[in-house]
């Protein structure tokens, strides 16, 4: 166990559903993150907070929507996916963003996208 | 651009030695860092050098050269549990971790 939770951890939709993925962290951090890992693909980080404000935004398409209510909770609103948008995210926290601050990942969700 | 470049899969014996390199070519250098990530599950914190020299924590040991643009995560005494993924990250001058695509690690008996 590192901390971070996730939920939940596998999700099938369609393209028009709408869902959402949690994230919680119970370390005390003010930084947390999302990430997409595709296989055989490095890391992609998709958005950045930083004491409940997004810092980060890495050009991710707006069908995925950040919400970040405060620097313990961080939520992932999807929408109107695609199929190349199946993968596993990754939820990750650290103390704070912009250091040189090990992060530290949650068990991911395992997104499909039919 | 910037590229982190790591073998895609070794595999190594049960009780051998293995070294994982991994280049990098950034934007800046704010650290190196290592971590596992076993199969379904989330990456694990191993190691972070941000100078020049080998640090060594029990069986892991992690090398950096900055002239070189290049680091090796060095495995001993392997075993069964040590197969996973091993993710090489930079921390670039904006403090981003740029990711390499991880090397798939199999130890055969």
């Amino acid at each position: 166990e590192t901390g971070v939770t996730q939920t939940p951890r596998h999700l099938v939709m369609g393209m028009t559903n709408k869902k959402s993925l949690k994230c919680e962290q119970h370390l005390g951090h003010n930084a947390m993150y999302w990430y997409k890992q595709s296989a055989k693909k490095p890391l992609e980080l998709m958005f950045v907070y930083n004491f409940k404000e997004q810092t980060e935004n890495n050009s991710v398409p707006s069908r995925f929507s950040p919400e970040c209510p405060n620097s313990s909770h961080l939520f992932l609103h999807l929408h109107t996916l695609q199929p190349e948008d199946s993968a596993l995210y990754l939820c990750a926290s650290s103390q704070e963003s912009g250091g040189a601050n090990e992060q530290f990942f949650g068990p991911g969700t395992r997104l499909t996208v039919l | 651009g910037q590229n982190i470049d790591q073998p895609t899969e070794m595999t190594a014996t049960e009780g051998a030695i293995v070294q994982i390199n991994c280049t990098y070519q950034t934007s800046g250098f704010n650290g190196l860092f290592w971590y596992q990530q076993h199969a379904g599950e989330a990456p694990t914190f191993l190691s972070y050098n941000v100078l020049d020299g080998l640090e060594e924590k029990g069986r892991f040991s992690s090398f950096l050269s900055r002239s070189k643009g290049y680091s090796y995560l060095l495995l001993k005494e392997l075993q069964m549990k040590d197969s996973a993924s091993y993710l090489c990250a930079v921390m670039d001058s904006n403090y981003q971790l740029i990711w390499g695509a991880g090397t798939k690690l199999i130890i055969k008996p």
